[in-house]
């Protein structure tokens, strides 16, 4: 079974640019979850997705974050403008239906962002 | 506030020797803790789950934790550390209200000196 692919690995991009994630969850999890970890600092969580319902977007730090579930299937993060506080490490995990957070949460590799 | 606080940044030990990795957390609800392991370029993958049930939890690769809600810690051992144990490790809390409130610690980086 194919795990949580995030693409791309690694991306440089200039201050004021458009940067867009793609996350593939696992396939027949319903929850999808993207969380960032800035450099040093803890990973942070930053939204939800059951299906293609954001259930929970409290976690994204400004407007410039955008993110989408198409059809419930993979998600886009999309970052415009980028700064360059947006430097990081992307992560996108999913899991099983329900919401009890005791279900393993599977992550991928994560996407490098560096805005220069 | 919900927090998680793991002690040591960096962790060293020789290979054979015993493994101790700290987590304490603080929690005004009954957590469901975690550990998760992540090594260089892949994503992180988790090593054991502590939902209520009992209190030393045994993982994979040999690791476990033991849950002492009396010290609020949840810390991860294990009897005999391997070249292949070294990578980053973090003590992550979840409560059953929301997904915003998983906590990841910021993580202990463990090495292992032949």
């Amino acid at each position: 079974e194919a795990g949580v692919t995030q693409f791309p690995s690694h991306s440089v991009i200039e201050k004021g640019q458009t940067v867009t994630l793609r996350c593939d969850p696992i396939s027949g999890h319903d929850n999808l979850y993207w969380y960032r970890r800035v450099m040093g600092k803890e990973i942070k969580f930053l939204l939800h997705f059951v299906k293609e319902s954001k259930q929970d977007e409290s976690g994204m730090p400004n407007n410039r974050f955008l993110a989408e579930r198409t059809g419930g299937t993979y998600s886009t993060l999309k970052v415009q403008p980028a700064e360059l506080e947006d430097s990081g490490v992307y992560f996108c995990a999913s899991s099983q239906a329900g919401q009890d957070f005791s279900y393993e949460q599977y992550f991928g590799p994560g996407t490098r962002l560096t805005v220069t | 506030a919900q927090s998680v606080t793991q002690l040591d940044s960096h962790v060293s030990v020789s290979e054979g020797t015993p493994v101790l990795l700290r987590c304490n957390y603080s929690s005004s609800y009954s957590p469901s803790l975690f550990w998760y392991v992540q090594h260089p370029n892949k994503g992180l993958q988790l090593l054991l789950k502590y939902t209520s049930a009992a209190t030393l939890v045994k993982g994979i690769n040999g690791f476990e934790a033991e849950f002492k809600k009396s010290e609020t810690s949840f810390h991860l051992t294990k009897p005999s550390a391997h070249m292949s144990d070294a990578a980053e490790y973090f003590c992550v809390v979840s409560f059953y209200s929301s997904a915003s409130k998983i906590i990841f610690g910021s993580g202990t980086r463990l090495s292992i000196r032949p």
